[in-house]
């Protein structure tokens, strides 16, 4: 089983619309949890953290955590071609290590 | 510019060679990741470092592989000899805490001929 794993894509949704990009991670002593977009040919660019259980909303994104089923996710409301990428969701087992684990990424694709 | 700065951008090597990258945090950071990307694949950890320590380094491969932090200067991570197999895209991240929010720098890529 991955450590980090998400929905493997690619997405693709019309300009508009929501986006649901969802993770699943093994270790449950993860502390910390990441969304990080990454352009073709660019470095990850970190979009939303998120580190207790519930929902986190900044603009158009809003993260969601429930540690019990070990699952966060990424909704991206009224989705813009510029949001066409690559999102990785890393986690961060917090006391005992700072590495990020990353998944392999969903690829989105919004159509305009 | 206040962010993660990463140098050279690109960089080219002759297998056998050497390659050495830097790593310049951002201001106030104190804590340097190294993490590398094979093409199509996903970012794998390398090694974590705070100024003159390395704190861990579980994701380095053995041999040819080291990376420093020193209490002057940028971070390196220096590879020996390299392979063809060492053509990857090296990101940079720092972070103001242990377990906090890590920023990227805009990579290198290195290719080997």
């Amino acid at each position: 089983q991955k450590e980090v794993e998400q929905n493997s894509g690619p997405l693709s949704v019309p300009e508009g619309a929501i986006a649901s990009l969802n993770c699943t991670y093994s270790d449950r002593v993860s502390q910390s949890f990441f969304w990080y977009r990454q352009y073709s040919g660019k470095s990850p660019e970190l979009i939303m953290s998120i580190y207790s259980n519930g929902d986190k909303e900044d603009g158009r994104f809003t993260a969601q955590l429930n540690k019990a089923s070990q699952y966060v996710s990424l909704l991206i409301r009224d989705s813009q071609p510029s949001d066409s990428a690559t999102y990785l969701c890393a986690v961060n087992r917090g006391r005992s290590g700072s590495r990020l684990t990353f998944g392999e990424g969903t690829q989105l694709t919004v159509n305009p | 510019n206040a962010g993660v700065m990463q140098n050279p951008r690109h960089l080219v090597r002759r297998r056998g060679q050497e390659a050495r990258l830097r790593c310049s945090p951002m201001k106030g950071h104190s804590h340097v990741y190294w993490y590398r990307q094979l093409p199509e694949e996903g970012l794998k950890f390398m090694v974590y470092l705070q100024k003159e320590n390395i704190i861990d380094e579980s994701g380095m491969p053995k041999e040819r592989f080291s990376a420093e932090f020193p209490k002057e200067g940028p971070s390196i991570l220096r590879i020996q000899q390299v392979v063809r197999g060492d053509s990857a895209a090296y990101f940079c991240a720092s972070s103001a805490t242990q377990n906090n929010e890590q920023f990227f720098g805009p990579g290198t890529r290195l290719t080997v001929l």
